[in-house]
């Protein structure tokens, strides 16, 4: 079945480096969706991207989406405490569902 | 509005008992779903709803049954529940197109079966 690879599975950054997890299909998507989860919490959604190439921005954090849509970036600019949680993309299934990556879990250190 | 409600927060069985976890929305979103988070396996989607009356299998529905009589619910059946079934679940809604729009997550219901 269709799958999402999200590496790396962990990442360990100093709070001011940058952070970088990307995602990769095995077919075609339709769109990506980006979500984070803190420590204890719940996923929350953070953006979706839908055209080949796409490229959007909130503040810190730049989303892209390949130009064969097919994989995606996240890139977190001078990392914060604040950003400690895990990343996850997802990508549209056969049956219309969101299939979503392992997730990449992201800590700070101060 | 309350969002994504789920009771209960947490939850010890025992092998082999039944329990319901409860999802509750109050967006009036059509498509409902549950997922379960272990660790290192991301989010698998258990089983879902397009609408009031209308139910389907996720990835990974075996030992989990589930019903839509109102838009509001969507509780998850535990028939016989098995240590395999130890997780964290979360229920998630969003407006018609599931996969295309934002799914709302609640806050989760830890599980642990003995």
């Amino acid at each position: 079945g269709q799958q999402v690879m999200q590496i790396p599975q962990y990442q360990h950054v100093q709070e001011g480096e940058d952070f970088t997890t990307y995602c990769n299909s095995s077919t075609t998507l339709s769109n990506i969706q980006w979500y984070k989860q803190r420590p204890g919490g719940h996923p929350v959604f953070l953006i979706q991207l839908v055209k080949s190439g796409e490229v959007k921005k909130q503040k810190r954090l730049t989303f892209q989406f390949g130009e064969a849509k097919k994989n995606s970036s996240l890139h977190i600019t001078a990392t914060q405490t604040t950003d400690v949680g895990t990343y996850f993309c997802a990508g549209r299934g056969s049956q219309g569902n969101l299939i979503f990556g392992k997730g990449t879990k992201l800590s700070v250190k101060p | 509005n309350a969002g994504v409600t789920q009771t209960p927060k947490f939850q010890v069985l025992k092998t082999g008992q039944s329990m319901t976890l409860q999802c509750a929305q109050d967006m009036n979103h059509e498509y409902m779903s549950w997922y379960r988070q272990d660790p290192g396996m991301g989010l698998r989607l258990i089983h879902y709803s397009v609408g009031a009356g209308i139910t389907d299998q996720g990835e990974v529905p075996n030992g989990y049954n589930v019903s839509r009589s109102t838009t509001e619910d969507f509780p998850l059946r535990l028939l016989s529940a098995a240590p395999s079934q130890t997780s964290v679940y979360f229920c998630a809604s969003s407006y018609t197109g599931g996969a295309y729009q934002t799914q709302y997550f609640g806050p989760g219901t830890r599980l642990l079966v003995l």
